[in-house]
């Protein structure tokens, strides 16, 4: 089950903040983020697993809800660096699948 | 430390056709992901091989196929192309999957189906 991500595209200025939301309908055993900047490969940012505090990268952040399956990442003062697409990942704990959402376009200007 | 390589980088083949892919992962990773990119699709995991054996399976069609040799390089294999294939086929390692740990990604090989 494909996990949904919110929203499908963020415009910024530097200096501002972003929320990017993950949701699953089913329960979940951890909740891994990736950035993947324009005509190169996914990074991996952080992993976040059930019952584990929030994590975090230098100003990005992450929580992982486990009741409601939701995770978000939180970024803070962004810089044109952080432009790129997010990803979330799934892990629904019964497959040995990581499940990728559709991706969050976050778009950084001066 | 080198990082996963992929091959081609761009091809482009016609309907009808197959095409192999090729992925060699970082030294010392015995597990493989593949995933299929395409603009709002996200990416679309496609199967995983460990130590030689397919651990899982997406959702695709049995024109999707591949293998791992005892290397750990992974090749998959897309039979009977449609235009519907076209996207940018990602390979991933990492040590032991990429649900316990990071996997770390090629830079893809880009298939036109035309």
């Amino acid at each position: 089950q494909q996990p949904v991500q919110s929203p499908q595209a963020v415009i910024l200025r530097e200096g501002e903040d972003a929320v990017i939301n993950c949701s699953s309908s089913k329960a979940l055993y951890s909740v891994h983020w990736y950035r993947q900047k324009h005509g190169e490969a996914p990074v991996f940012l952080m992993i976040l697993l059930k019952g584990g505090e929030q994590k975090g990268h230098d100003k990005i952040s992450a929580s992982f809800n486990e009741k409601k399956q939701q995770s978000s990442l939180y970024l803070t003062a962004s810089q044109l660096s952080y432009s790129g697409t997010y990803f979330c990942g799934t892990d629904e704990g019964d497959t040995d699948k990581l499940i990728f959402g559709t991706g969050t376009r976050l778009q950084v200007f001066p | 430390k080198a990082g996963v390589t992929q091959t081609p980088r761009y091809l482009i083949k016609t309907r009808g056709q197959q095409v192999t892919l090729s992925c060699s992962p970082i030294s010392g990773h015995r597990s493989v992901s593949w995933y299929q990119q395409t603009p709002g699709q996200g990416l679309q995991f496609l199967f995983e091989y460990f130590s030689e054996t397919q651990r899982n399976k997406g959702n695709f069609p049995g024109r999707f196929s591949g293998r791992q040799f005892s290397n750990s390089r992974s090749e998959m294999n897309v039979s009977t192309l449609e235009l519907g294939d076209s996207a940018l086929y990602l390979c991933a390692s990492s040590r032991s999957g990429g649900r316990t740990g990071e996997l770390f990604f090629g830079e893809g090989s880009r298939l036109t189906v035309l």
